[in-house]
């Protein structure tokens, strides 16, 4: 089956700092990664996905991810953090083991400090 | 604009009291999924339908129905709702076309209690 694992259920940074949250997954076949955003009470959002087009994904809002197969990881990254970023992030992973469901990881709650 | 929707967005109720809750997406997506989320276990699919009358268990499908009569419409329906299924329940579409790497799209969440 394909997991992930989100290091780090709270991140705190301070404005302006790097933002680093992150993901490792585990699978047998070449995964299809995903982050998903969820701002307070709202649902959630894509940041980015990896297809396995390129190993550096660009997403919305500043944000980007490395697919590194050899560490088998996917972190989230923002070089200047937003108040505006603080929300509940998460990582996924899909592919041909698990259908067409995405399985998230548990989280990873990020605090922007002035 | 291209969106799912759930109804309703915030439910209390008691236990055994039957209920539903609604979804619809507009976008003609032929996969529909219910998902709830819990504090420290990120979301977990409880039900998910390929297309019209074909619907398969997720990971956590004890206590839920559904059905999928029609292919914008995905209901979860408890029967019987215990304080253990009070959750934040989402439901997502996405299409098949693409394959593995197309977007889910969620909606706005429903927060249920049972008490």
């Amino acid at each position: 089956a394909q997991s992930v694992t989100q290091l780090g259920s709270h991140v705190s940074v301070s404005e302006g700092a790097l933002v680093l949250l992150r993901c490792n997954y585990s699978s047998s076949v070449p995964p299809y990664l995903f982050w998903y955003v969820q701002y307070p009470n709202q649902g959630l959002q894509l940041l980015l996905k990896y297809t396995s087009a390129a190993t550096l994904v660009k997403g919305i809002n500043g944000f980007e991810a490395e697919f590194k197969k050899s560490e088998t990881s996917f972190h989230l990254t923002k070089p200047s953090a937003h108040m505006s970023d603080a929300a509940e992030y998460f990582c996924a992973v899909s592919g041909p083991n698990s259908g067409y469901a995405l399985n998230f990881g548990k989280g990873t709650s990020l605090l922007v400090t002035p | 604009e291209a969106q799912v929707t759930q109804n309703p967005r915030y439910l209390i109720t008691v236990t055994g009291k039957k209920l539903t809750v609604t979804c619809s997406q507009n976008m003609n997506h032929e996969y529909m999924s219910w998902y709830r989320q819990d504090p420290g276990l990120g979301l977990r699919q409880i039900y998910y339908s390929m297309n019209v009358e074909v619907t398969d268990k997720g990971d956590v499908p004890e206590g839920y129905k559904v059905s999928r009569k029609e292919k914008r419409n995905f209901p979860l329906i408890l029967e019987s709702p215990s304080p253990n299924q009070t959750s934040l329940y989402f439901c997502a579409s996405r299409t098949l076309t693409g394959g593995h790497t197309d977007t889910q799209y969620f909606g706005p969440g429903t927060r249920l209690t049972v008490l």
